[in-house]
């Protein structure tokens, strides 16, 4: 079964701290895909990442890092110097393989990140 | 230049009546989906179409009815609306059926009074 875990309901930092949010997946397919959405205020979700199964490479975009690993069944996402406008939902989601396209969300970590 | 849309943004309406939400894509995919997001927040995939064909049909009450008259449209038609239909509703579009990113909509805001 598909589940995936985002433990922390709301975190609030400070502009400039780093912050990381965990996400932490079950699955039984040896082939799956993880992503990273991002819901801002406005409330639309936007796409940041997927990775698949077979790259546990670390990813990094600008301020945006992800950590896959896969003997932890963890897929962290870390903004560095984060600002103001990180403030939204994160969206940690799993989908398998053999389902397709079928998205399954964790519950969301909320980011609070004031000035 | 708006990639996924959907009409209307805000959908207020009396329990019992029957509504419809659409959506649109202009990206080319061949793939589409309807999500709901409850008041706290959980995203929950409802329907999924590839190149007009139902593909993932979650359990959903038989009220809600996708229709796909091409690619780039998904409309999502609800009967007999009830309170607990109350929530946003997200359109997204993907390259295809496999797994692939999928792009949102900004979301339907349905209120049932």
């Amino acid at each position: 079964a598909q589940k995936v875990t985002q433990a922390q309901t709301e975190i609030s930092v400070v502009e400039k701290e780093d912050v990381t949010l965990d996400c932490v997946y079950e699955t039984r397919d040896t082939t799956y895909y993880l992503f990273w959405y991002k819901q801002p205020p406005s409330g639309e979700l936007v796409f940041l990442i997927r990775r698949n199964s077979f790259d546990e490479q670390n990813e990094i975009s600008g301020r945006y890092s992800w950590n896959f690993q896969k003997s932890t069944s963890s897929f962290n996402f870390t903004i560095t110097a984060s600002q103001v406008v990180d403030s939204a939902v994160y969206f940690c989601a799993l989908s398998e393989a053999e389902y397709g396209n079928k998205l399954v969300f964790g519950a969301g970590t909320i980011l609070r990140v004031k000035s | 230049d708006t990639a996924v849309s959907q009409t209307p943004k805000y959908l207020v309406t009396q329990m019992g009546n029957d509504k419809s939400i659409k959506c649109e894509q202009n990206l080319g995919h061949d793939t589409m989906y309807w999500y709901k997001q409850d008041s706290k927040k959980f995203l929950k995939i409802m329907f999924s179409y590839n190149n007009k064909e139902l593909i993932i049909n979650e359990t959903v009450p038989n009220r809600f009815s996708p229709k796909s008259p091409d690619k780039a449209h998904l409309n999502l038609h609800i009967n007999s609306l009830e309170l607990g239909d109350s929530a946003v509703y997200f359109c997204a579009s993907s390259q295809g059926f496999r797994v692939y990113e999928q792009y949102f909509g900004p979301g339907t805001r349905l209120t049932v009074t």
